[in-house]
């Protein structure tokens, strides 16, 4: 299973982008990347997924590097409701299980 | 995305005592994970389980300590077996369909004493 890398945790300003990095190096073609959020004490919540085109949705932006071997998950404008623990995932391919493998996750400071 | 009903959402439990979570979702939905979270810690995979076959373990979990359930395509049962107090976490039971990406049940606290 391949294995994400993510600094342990960052601190970002209210209203400013939130750049999370994520390093994938060990990323299979058909594998693809997941970012969830967990806030204290709840489930995670899904934010966005890509296989190597660069995705955006309501919440955020994903940008996968063309070699796809690392990720950054963009919150335009993070607000204090940001604040929470990040979780870059490689989603094993669905014939072989389809099975989320967390890290660590980077745990992010939203401050006034 | 599918809803998950987990319950109990905590408990305290007896030592050599088992504890039967359940995983109820309101839709059908092709695979479910069982995972647990031990204190400041990340999300670990318990185990798959899918309808109609027995369910997949993870390295470090076998069958006899977290026995699961899969009798239809909307429910699951994890069983912690024999509990100790370093069973003490979060379990979270998680869903898969290709429609519906992953959702996560809102997990059951567990302490065991």
């Amino acid at each position: 299973d391949a294995k994400t890398t993510q600094p342990t945790s960052m601190d970002c300003a209210e209203g400013r982008a939130a750049n999370l990095p994520c390093n994938h190096s060990t990323i299979s073609g058909n594998e693809y990347v997941y970012w969830y959020r967990q806030i204290h004490s709840q489930g995670p919540q899904y934010i966005i997924h890509g296989l190597k085109n660069n995705e955006t949705n309501e919440m955020a932006s994903l940008i996968i590097t063309e070699d796809r071997k690392s990720s950054t998950l963009i919150l335009p404008h993070a607000t204090l409701r940001d604040t929470a623990v990040y979780y870059c995932i490689v989603r094993v391919a669905y014939n072989q299980g389809g099975k989320l493998i967390f890290g660590q996750g980077t745990e992010l400071s939203v401050k006034p | 995305s599918a809803v998950i009903s987990q319950k109990p959402s905590r408990d305290i439990c007896q030592r050599g005592t088992s504890l039967t979570i359940q995983c109820q979702v309101d839709s059908q939905v092709t695979m479910m994970f069982w995972y647990r979270q031990q204190p400041g810690q990340s999300l670990t995979l318990i185990a798959t389980a899918n309808q109609g076959s027995e369910a997949t373990y993870e390295s470090g979990f076998v069958i006899d300590k977290f026995p699961i359930s899969r009798p239809n395509l909307t429910f699951s049962t994890l069983t912690v077996s024999n509990m100790s107090p370093e069973d003490s976490s979060i379990y979270l039971c998680s869903t898969s369909h290709l429609s519906h990406g992953y959702t996560f049940g809102s997990g059951t606290r567990l302490t065991v004493v």
